[in-house]
């Protein structure tokens, strides 16, 4: 597909275990974003990369959260030592390298911590 | 903190009628100015963006006001559909970066009735 893939879809985890996301951009986008979406809420900036340099992370709730896109495409969003608080839906989104180009948006993954 | 606010929360129309959903910004960076459509269990998806030198933008049934003294900016959904039963996301970037980083509104949860 030409879209951006993300999985799982759906992952369910204790409290206390790790997980992993998986973020498949458009081909050719150099830009990936991932938010943190709440129930009933907008999308929240998590962090930024520019092909595989990760330009900001200012969004990340705590060093419990790790980004990665080390060959410039791929993404993974990691969380360790999961939380309650952790459960949302996390979106990875791409666009192109300009200035005000639109972002594509995955299904994102809805992660719930019991 | 910059901010979007966005309302009404919720908006009940009924098919044929106008659906309006206004957002105010506070940064006057703010140099591009998207509209997302989400629904649900899927991504948010661009519907329709308006740059702030014009003062309004119309694509099919979908227009944008935009009022950059007052830094409000509104959509219009002209002869409203079931179909566009959605949330719906106003978002503004932070300009003069080298990317842009995507502020979100809250949200408005449209229901068009038959």
């Amino acid at each position: 597909g030409a879209g951006v893939s993300q999985s799982p879809r759906y992952k369910v985890a204790k409290r206390g275990q790790d997980v992993a996301l998986r973020c498949d951009p458009i081909s050719g986008h150099v830009s990936l974003f991932w938010y943190q979406q709440a129930l009933g809420q907008g999308p929240e900036f998590l962090t930024y990369f520019q092909n595989e340099a990760q330009l900001d992370k200012s969004g990340l709730p705590s060093d419990r959260f790790f980004a990665e896109r080390p060959e410039g495409s791929v993404s993974t969003l990691k969380i360790q030592r999961t939380q309650q608080e952790d459960s949302a839906v996390y979106l990875c989104a791409s666009s192109p390298p300009f200035t005000n180009q639109p972002q594509h948006f995955g299904d994102g993954t809805r992660l719930s911590i019991l | 903190q910059q901010q979007v606010k966005q309302s009404p929360q919720s908006l009940i129309v009924q098919k044929g009628g106008i659906s309006i959903i206004n957002c105010a910004y506070e940064n006057t960076a703010f140099d591009y100015f998207p509209w997302y459509q989400q629904f649900p269990g899927k991504g948010p998806a661009l519907l329709i963006a308006i740059r702030p030198d014009v003062s309004e933008k119309k694509e099919g049934r979908f227009t944008i006001s935009f009022n950059k003294s007052a830094k409000q900016f509104s959509l219009h959904i002209m002869d409203s559909q079931p179909g566009d039963s959605a949330t719906y996301f106003c978002a503004a970037p932070r300009g003069g970066t080298s990317y842009d980083k995507v502020i979100f509104g809250p949200g408005t949860s449209l229901s068009v009735i038959p």
